[in-house]
């Protein structure tokens, strides 16, 4: 089956400091990812959609200053969250679709932030 | 606009026992559904999907899913649940564009 890899799992940091995260797509090119945010016992809300090679699209409501978004090749997109503050603590977890259009996606492990 | 309802916040059944998850979707056309589960402080995998023929589409882990056209359905079943299917299940619907998620179902599995 298809691989994502998200990384870290866990991040502590303190406020105001950004913070990096990886999603990579193992064993197949992925043109589209997408960053979720999960609240505790909650669904996932959808953030953005990373697209290879443009810029991505955020969800209203995102700010696309506080989570940059790059995509820069068809295997990695990676999420940062600049000048962190305590209210982004929550659950990151990335997606990647193998086939275009479809909606079958795979998920990352997720990664766990908190904001001292 | 679509949208995925998941009537049961949580279930709780039997290990041993049948287990039905409810979802309906809200779309103009028949959209991709999938189903998702995942494990506390994980990712999700995915269950099973559908996108065309056969309305009763089988999982991995034993699961299977029908798609029912009249009532805009697509329950997850599973004959006998075991205690490692404790989880939260994600009912999921995508029209070519973006994917829905419901609002989970937990499963409790009792001895």
């Amino acid at each position: 089956g298809a691989v994502v890899s998200q990384h870290p799992s866990r991040v502590i940091c303190k406020s105001g400091t950004s913070v990096k995260i990886e999603c990579r797509s193992l064993d197949f090119q992925a043109t589209t990812m997408f960053w979720y945010r999960q609240f505790p016992k909650k669904s996932l809300m959808l953030m953005a959609t990373s697209n290879e090679g443009s810029k991505a699209t955020y969800e209203q409501g995102v700010e696309k200053d506080k989570f940059l978004i790059n995509h820069a090749s068809l295997t990695l997109s990676t999420l940062t969250v600049t000048s962190a503050h305590p209210e982004d603590s929550s659950f990151y977890i990335c997606s990647a679709e193998r086939l275009a259009n479809t909606g079958e996606l795979f998920f990352g492990e997720g990664s766990r932030l908190t904001v001292l | 606009a679509q949208s995925v309802t998941q009537p049961d916040i949580h279930i709780t059944v039997s290990e041993g026992a049948s287990l039905e998850l409810r979802c309906n979707y809200s779309y103009g056309a028949t959209p991709y559904l999938f189903w998702y589960v995942q494990s506390p402080g994980q990712g999700l995998q995915l269950l099973l999907k559908y996108f065309s023929g056969d309305t009763l589409v089988q999982g991995i882990k034993g699961f299977e899913a029908e798609f029912k056209r009249s009532q805009s359905s697509f329950n997850l079943r599973k004959p006998s649940v075991h205690w490692s299917d404790a989880a939260e299940y994600f009912c999921a619907v995508n029209g070519g564009f973006k994917t829905i998620f419901g609002a989970g179902t937990r499963l409790f599995v009792k001895a």
